[in-house]
């Protein structure tokens, strides 16, 4: 069936570090985004990134939609970015956004 | 531009009660989504509405309903409430419909059924 795998489901740094986190997809995607939600459960738009490759500052993400994963890279992390970060998909045909479990980060000071 | 509303952003019901959630999408957007999430579910699509239509509906029972008015407004009714209910209820805002465009979403109400 549709999935949408991410990893690693936690992640801990020290602040200064940084991380790839992955999303993987069953199938073509028409759409697909990342969220920051933030400690009150506001999901905060990322990347809009259905291929491709973007940067916001100390963020980018990566898509290749032909082997189906995508990638949030945050450089020189700070204890502003704790949080969970969600991949959203929406699959060619599909109608919906279907979103991953997440990755609970902690980044330490 | 003003982002997604949703209203209340906080609620406390009674089981057997009933509760209607309001969502406000972004101006020029026609789409509103409702999603439920849940520790132990993560983030569920509940439905969404796209020019007064529902056009996809998730795995929810039938006290979960909605609606979207001409001006794009969403609400959402739970009747019935039951404790696993309590959630924070997302609802999201998009140009089109069917998950092919980027949305936003509003910041939230959580429900607690006592």
């Amino acid at each position: 069936g549709i999935q949408v795998e991410q990893s690693p489901p936690d992640l801990i740094l020290q602040e200064g570090a940084n991380s790839t986190l992955r999303c993987n997809f069953s199938d073509s995607v028409n759409n697909l985004q990342w969220f920051h939600q933030n400690p009150w459960g506001q999901l905060i738009n990322l990347f809009y990134i259905p291929s491709g490759t973007k940067q916001n500052g100390r963020l980018s993400a990566t898509t290749v939609a032909t082997e189906r994963y995508s990638l949030l890279y945050i450089s020189s992390s700070q204890t502003t970015d704790s949080g969970v970060y969600f991949c959203a998909v929406g699959f060619t045909g599909g109608f919906k956004t279907i979103f991953g479990a997440g990755t609970r980060l902690f980044v330490k000071a | 531009k003003a982002g997604v509303t949703q209203t209340p952003r906080y609620l406390i019901k009674t089981r057997g009660q009933q509760v209607t959630l309001s969502c406000s999408p972004i101006s020029g957007h026609r789409s509103v989504s409702w999603y439920q999430q849940t520790p132990g579910q993560g983030l569920q699509f509940l439905f969404e509405y796209f020019s007064e239509t529902q056009r996809n509906k998730g795995n929810f029972p039938g006290r979960f309903s909605g609606r979207q008015f001409s001006n794009s407004r969403s609400e959402m009714n739970v009747s019935t409430l039951e404790l696993g209910d309590s959630a924070l209820y997302l609802c999201a805002s998009s140009l089109s419909t069917g998950g092919t465009t980027e949305a936003f979403f509003g910041q939230g109400t959580r429900l607690t059924v006592v």
